[in-house]
């Protein structure tokens, strides 16, 4: 069965910091990843996703992830914290079930960004 | 134009009522989805549809029920709400099975069980 465990709860970083929010991935199959990010009393808006192309995966907002087969990993990162980045920002593996791809999420990651 | 749409944002309500949920995507997708986020913002599954036909139930509470009346619409009724039935509940749509798509939001209904 697949699993994401998202490690931290919380990170806070300083504007202008490099941003890294760790994603590990359990899966029987090739997976597709998804990065998901939500900002306060909204819905989840997509940031990037691997499907098996490149393992660098360049999303929106200057977010990018690497699919590391070897760690099961696919950490998010951006090179420069931004005070608009602060959200919760979701890791997802995604399921082949029937014709529907079932998304399990990991239990999220709340970023702060200070002045 | 919104792309999935969800009534109401808030509904607050007494335990034992009956409620229900509206979801409309106008994104001619054909596979719809409800989440739901509890307190502690861990998103599950809770159902699929694809073209109508349910997919997935997630060992949901038979109080829980899904409606698909067309493809762009899915509609979630809950009989005699519990108090652990407060969450924030999310429709989504995917173009189509198969999980490598991206999977399109609605904004929310934040359920509050009294």
């Amino acid at each position: 069965a697949q699993s994401v465990t998202q490690l931290g709860s919380h990170v806070s970083v300083s504007e202008g910091a490099l941003v890294l929010l760790r994603c590990n991935y359990s899966s029987s199959v090739p997976p597709y990843l998804f990065w998901y990010v939500q900002y306060p009393n909204q819905g989840l808006q997509l940031l990037l996703k691997y499907t098996s192309a490149a393992t660098l995966v360049k999303g929106i907002n200057g977010f990018e992830a690497e699919f590391k087969k070897s760690e099961t990993s696919f950490h998010l990162t951006k090179p420069s914290a931004h005070m608009s980045d602060a959200a919760e920002y979701f890791c997802a593996v995604s399921t082949l079930y029937n014709q529907g791809g079932k998304l399990i999420f990991g239990q999220g990651t709340e970023l702060s960004v200070k002045p | 134009d919104t792309a999935v749409s969800q009534t109401p944002k808030y509904l607050v309500t007494q335990m034992g009522n009956d409620k229900s949920i509206k979801c409309e995507q106008n994104l001619g997708h054909d596979t719809m989805y409800w989440y739901k986020q509890d307190s502690k913002k861990f998103l599950k599954i809770m159902f699929s549809y694809n073209n109508k036909e349910l997919i997935i139930n997630e060992t949901v509470p038979n109080r829980f029920s899904p409606k698909s009346p067309d493809k762009a619409h899915l509609n979630l009724h809950i009989n005699s709400l519990e108090l652990g039935d407060s969450a924030v509940y999310f429709c989504a749509s995917e173009p189509r099975g198969g999980g490598a798509y991206e999977q399109y939001f609605g904004p929310g209904t934040r359920l509050t069980v009294t």
